[in-house]
């Protein structure tokens, strides 16, 4: 099946600093990515979407100063924590896919603010 | 993943019948969740199951976990067309891990 990889797979970062996420489609072009968070213990939750080519959007309660997402490409999304707090520790999961096919999910990346 | 195997793959069902969709792990859960996704939007979050034969229910879906913790299934009852889309079951096994099944497409005739 098609492959979506994510960088870092876990990051360690101290507050105040920014920190860069990459998803990444393999094997396919990707029109449309997803961003997503977990907390422990809950449901993911849908932070954005982003369309190759044109800018994100952010689903209600969600920063977009401080989640900068980036699509500039059909195989590689980035998704930026800025001026990351302990709050913002979590596990952020990216999908992708063509906006009427199954989406395909990367294997997440563990950010933990110190 | 191999971790969860989740039957059918697709569904058609006439509006107005029940349905179930299955979802198996290999190994015990810690978290077992169930998402919708429509068509070119994102996941929305249907139901968490934790213990071992658990059931919770939302309108006509329900969602079942078995005492092993190892099974889930969804089921509608009484299907309608806004039921449509790609149901999906995903498991946490530990606190960094993190898997999908392959997903359920279904469709419903008006």
């Amino acid at each position: 099946g098609a492959v979506v990889s994510q960088h870092p797979s876990r990051v360690i970062c101290k507050s105040g600093t920014s920190v860069k996420i990459e998803c990444r489609s393999l094997d396919f072009q990707a029109t449309t990515m997803f961003w997503y968070r977990q907390f422990p213990k809950q449901s993911l939750m849908l932070m954005a979407t982003s369309n190759e080519g044109s800018k994100a959007t952010y689903e209600q309660g969600v920063e977009k100063d401080k989640f900068l997402i980036n699509h500039a490409s059909l195989t590689l999304s980035t998704l930026t924590v800025t001026s990351a707090h302990p709050e913002d520790s979590s596990f952020y999961i990216c999908s992708a896919g063509a906006p009427t096919d199954t989406q395909y999910f990367g294997p997440g990346t563990r950010l933990t603010v110190l | 993943s191999q971790e969860l195997e989740q039957s059918p793959q697709s569904l058609i069902v006439q509006e107005g019948k029940n349905l179930t969709i299955n979802c198996t792990s290999s190994k015990t859960l810690y978290g077992l969740y169930w998402y919708k996704q429509k068509y070119g939007e994102g996941l929305i979050f249907l139901m968490m199951l934790q213990k071992g034969g658990e059931e919770k229910s939302h309108e006509k879906i329900t969602a079942k976990l078995d005492e092993k913790k190892q099974q889930s299934s969804l089921h509608i009852t009484a299907s309608q067309p806004s039921h449509a889309g790609i149901y999906l079951c995903g498991a946490e096994y530990n606190f960094n891990k993190f898997y999908f099944g392959s997903g359920t497409k279904l469709n419903v005739k008006p």
